[in-house]
């Protein structure tokens, strides 16, 4: 599986869109870029995915760029409740495997 | 539906000990994966089980061993135990593509 890269930590004021970057310049044509997010010392939940097309659910949309190489999740109306840590993981879909997590991105939202 | 369950969700045990964490699924999925969590760090993964019978090593699997003896569930064993093992450990479970299901961690601290 290929691995992924974010940034360590960001910020976000409550009631703007947070936009959570990261690369995966090493993906497979096969491989699904997957969003994750844990709250606290919950475990982990996921949020959304996609392989090429852009992708929106009730929670998040995510934009991935042409080349594949790179995606952001957006979550278009950040509250206090959506700080977490946010992981981006990519993955076949079909037949599980190793599926291997980065240190993800740890969200602030602020008031 | 009870999803992902994990037993024991809390546990102390000294130098040497052993023990066993179970986790079980009644959502009839074939993937099942063992991962620690240690503070302020991401997932890693240890161990998992692409279908009943079969166990694979993740990125971490030393000093763990595992077992996948019935399709819904997939133990891990610790059978000496060291402090370097005191973590948070998540069992997920997958049908294969799709979403991973987690279960609410196993909190372990070896003295």
């Amino acid at each position: 599986d290929a691995k992924t890269t974010q940034p360590t930590s960001m910020d976000c004021a409550e009631g703007r869109a947070a936009n959570l970057p990261c690369n995966h310049s090493t993906i497979s044509g096969n491989e699904y870029v997957y969003w994750y997010r844990q709250i606290h010392s919950q475990g982990p939940q996921y949020i959304i995915h996609g392989l090429k097309n852009n992708e929106t659910n009730e929670m998040a949309s995510l934009i991935i760029t042409e080349d594949r190489k790179s995606s952001t999740l957006i979550l278009p109306h950040a509250t206090l409740r959506d700080t977490a840590v946010y992981y981006c993981i990519v993955r076949v879909a079909s037949g599980g495997f190793k599926t291997i997590f980065g240190a993800g991105t740890r969200l602030f939202v602020k008031a | 539906n009870a999803g992902v369950t994990q037993t024991p969700k809390f546990r102390v045990l000294k130098t040497g000990q052993s023990m066993t964490l179970l986790c079980a699924q009644d959502m009839n999925h074939e993937y099942m994966y063992w991962y620690r969590q240690d503070p302020g760090m991401g997932l890693r993964l240890i161990h998992y089980s692409v279908g009943e019978g079969t166990t694979a090593k993740g990125e971490v699997p030393d000093g763990y061993n595992v077992s996948r003896l019935k399709k819904q569930n997939f133990l891990l064993g610790l059978e000496s135990a060291a402090p370097s093992q005191t973590s948070v450990y998540f069992c997920a479970s997958t049908a294969g593509g799709g979403e991973l299901f987690f279960g609410e961690g196993s909190r372990l601290t070896v003295l």
